[in-house]
């Protein structure tokens, strides 16, 4: 248990839906981070928060949408999605903003999801 | 920028065999080097880092060393169990954080 904890584990969707994935940090730290697994892929950041604003986006398409209403919650809202994003996301926190060295970052189970 | 290149998966080996999950880096600094394990329905954990070049990483058997002459951080155990299987990340931080794609290692018992 990292303290980080992300809902739903597993979420399958039509490319219709509307759905979120909710994450929750349990370490009072202030930065939370948004992460897309592919398969034989590089972890893909896609999101940072610090201090609950916005200070990354790396040209993730807008069918993704992420919110951070407190410094222990952040969501990704997704909408209209394509098979291709199909993917492990996962989402982790650190006590301070980036940059910040890896060891400092705490990550979540994941929320596998398949988009069909 | 800074980026990790991993030894493609999946590795499948026997209880006690000898595991080695290779790792190049690009850098326009000195980055500091890390593996990270990630379990069957967990997240990453940090599994050892190293700082500098020479610095050796170890924890739970496994080891890495930061080798600046060929920009690698191979990860070595001598004898694996059936639960270090798991899917391993080399990661690496210069001015920002990058990861490798994972290599799956299964341990047979």
């Amino acid at each position: 248990e990292t303290g980080v904890t992300q809902t739903p584990r597993h979420l399958v969707m039509g490319m219709t839906n509307k759905k979120s994935l909710k994450c929750e940090q349990h370490l009072g730290h202030n930065a939370m981070y948004w992460y897309k697994q592919s398969a034989k892929k590089p972890l893909e950041l896609m999101f940072v928060y610090s201090l609950e604003e916005r200070v990354e986006n790396n040209s993730v398409p807008s069918r993704f949408s992420p919110e951070c209403p407190n410094s222990s919650h952040l969501f990704l809202h997704l909408h209209t999605l394509q098979p291709e994003d199909s993917a492990l996301y996962l989402c982790a926190s650190s006590q301070d903003g980036p940059p910040v060295t890896n060891e400092k970052l705490f990550f979540g189970s994941g929320t596998q999801l398949s988009v069909l | 920028g800074n980026s990790v290149t991993q030894m493609e998966g999946p590795v499948t080996l026997s209880e006690e065999a000898f595991l080695t999950i290779n790792c190049t880096y690009t850098a326009t600094g000195y980055p500091s080097l890390f593996w990270y394990v990630q379990y069957p329905g967990e997240g990453l954990q940090l599994l050892l880092k190293a700082t500098k070049a020479d610095d050796k990483g170890s924890n739970k058997g496994f080891e890495a060393t930061y080798r600046k002459e060929t920009t690698s951080f191979h990860l070595e155990k001598g004898s694996v169990q059936v639960s270090d299987s798991a899917v391993y990340f080399c990661a690496s931080n210069d001015y920002k954080l990058s990861f490798g794609a994972g290599t799956t290692v299964t341990v047979r018992a």
